[in-house]
């Protein structure tokens, strides 16, 4: 069981905004910067945000990240049906002295 | 370009080790740090800890304290992975990330490693 919380699920239709929440603590989200990843179909994860709001080059301004306190969000603006795919965030946990990743959510395009 | 190249799948019995590695091309092996993250069939990611491939310093996650040894051959850019004592529950695809500055994230991903636990 993971100390970062996300729906499972989440959807849109094409043009829709979809947003994801994380839900963390003060040890964790709290104190240090979050990261969001994306694991299309049968490949390996991606890094898709860094340091709760950034984008690494390559990645669409589609995307993009926020934290306050304990909770970070993931907006995906403008959804694509390529943008379907499990979403991830993380960060660094202090009480636990490890990185630690978020439950998931699936995201469908309608 | 930066890239994470791993070992092939593996199939071992419970009881035994295995032993999965990563080969790093396109920047400085020893600049970064290499992390392991696991991830069972239709489940979340896993964080299995971290090495600091200049120094070969490391930190386990506590689940795998005592049962994970990371490690590196600076010589071939490769770092290494070894889990004993396997069980069932090990059975997964394992992914080797480079790791950055404090915040930056983990990339890019190796492609992955199933390893296979079955009697």
């Amino acid at each position: 069981q993971s100390v970062l919380t996300q729906p499972p699920s989440a959807s849109g239709t094409p043009g829709q905004r979809v947003t994801i929440s994380c839900s963390g603590s003060s040890s964790n989200i709290g104190s240090n910067t979050v990261n969001w990843y994306q694991q299309l179909p049968g490949t390996a994860p991606k890094l898709l945000i860094y340091s709760n709001d950034h984008r690494p080059s390559g990645v669409p301004d589609r995307f993009s990240g926020s934290k306050s306190g304990t909770s970070a969000s993931l907006a995906i603006s403008g959804l694509q049906s390529e943008d379907e795919a499990d979403y991830y965030c993380a960060t660094w946990d202090d009480s636990l002295n490890g990185y630690v990743f978020g439950t998931g959510t699936k995201v469908t395009v309608l | 370009q930066v890239q994470l190249v791993q070992s092939g799948a593996e199939v071992k019995k419970p009881g035994a080790s295995v032993k999965v590695s990563c080969k790093a091309s396109g920047y400085t092996f020893s600049n970064f740090d290499i992390n392991w993250v696991r991830q069972a069939t239709g489940q979340g990611l896993e964080w299995m800890g971290w090495m600091n491939a200049n120094s070969g310093n490391t930190g386990y996650a506590q689940k795998f304290q005592g049962r994970v040894t990371f490690t590196r051959n600076m010589s071939i850019s490769t770092a290494y992975m070894e889990l004993s004592s396997l069980r069932s529950e090990d059975t997964a695809v394992y992914y080797c990330a480079r790791g950055g500055a404090y915040g930056s994230g983990l990339r890019p991903w190796g492609q992955g490693t199933l390893v296979t636990v079955s009697s």
